[in-house]
């Protein structure tokens, strides 16, 4: 079974408005943690922001913030006033809390803002 | 820059040959893991070392192997390569559980 899912294969921003990135996953694992990362066109993967599965306020960093909802098991990305350079392909990713704390990746959503 | 260096950048190559991919870590860090990313397959945890010894393998073919050196630097052999071994491979560290840092990938082309 998916671990990750990113339903949203590809979404268009207009330059300085907000946009929300879904991610939803599955674990029966209580201690787990959730990431984003953005991978631009030149490859590079970016580390975004980060949730602990037992952090009680959602995750922000800068115009990143991660709205956590545990119930729905869902982690979506919102980018706050977005800029040209956010055109990026954005990943989701889970660790679960094994002791090996490997990543599974969702498929990606490609972000492409417009000016 | 996250701290992450990877070695070549890129590698074109040929069918059943074998090819070596270098890992240093951040500063400080003990883990090291390797993934790979094809565009059939996105991107998927091969395998991951620490201080040394192997933690946790993934989907990595037997023709693959690696290895982490006393200097904590990483190397991942991969042998009798074939067409669908194309793909971008990272290297990535962290200090524990906290958030792994990946380097800039090295993008292997299998002829």
């Amino acid at each position: 079974a998916q671990k990750i899912t990113q339903t949203q294969p590809g979404m268009f921003v207009q330059e300085k408005e907000a946009v929300t990135l879904d991610c939803t996953y599955d674990t029966s694992d209580p201690s787990y943690g959730l990431f984003w990362y953005k991978q631009p066109s030149s490859g590079e993967m970016i580390f975004l922001i980060y949730q602990g599965s037992y952090d009680q306020q959602n995750a922000t960093e800068g115009r990143y913030s991660l709205n956590f909802q545990k119930a729905r098991k869902s982690a979506n990305l919102v980018i706050s006033a977005s800029q040209l350079g956010d055109s990026a392909m954005y990943f989701c990713a889970m660790r679960e809390g094994r002791g090996d704390y490997k990543l599974s990746f969702g498929a990606g959503t490609t972000v492409t803002v417009r000016a | 820059d996250s701290g992450v260096t990877q070695t070549p950048k890129h590698l074109i190559t040929a069918t059943g040959q074998r090819v070596t991919l270098r890992c240093s870590p951040r500063s400080g860090d003990l883990s090291v893991y390797w993934y790979q990313q094809s565009l059939d397959q996105g991107l998927q945890f091969l395998i991951q070392y620490y201080n040394g010894e192997e933690r946790a393998k993934g989907n990595i073919l037997e023709r693959f192997s690696a290895q982490q050196f006393p200097d904590l630097h990483s190397e991942l052999n991969l042998s009798s390569l074939e067409l669908g071994d194309s793909a971008l491979y990272f290297c990535a560290s962290s200090v524990g559980f906290a958030e792994q840092f990946f380097g800039p990938g090295t993008r292997l082309t299998v002829l």
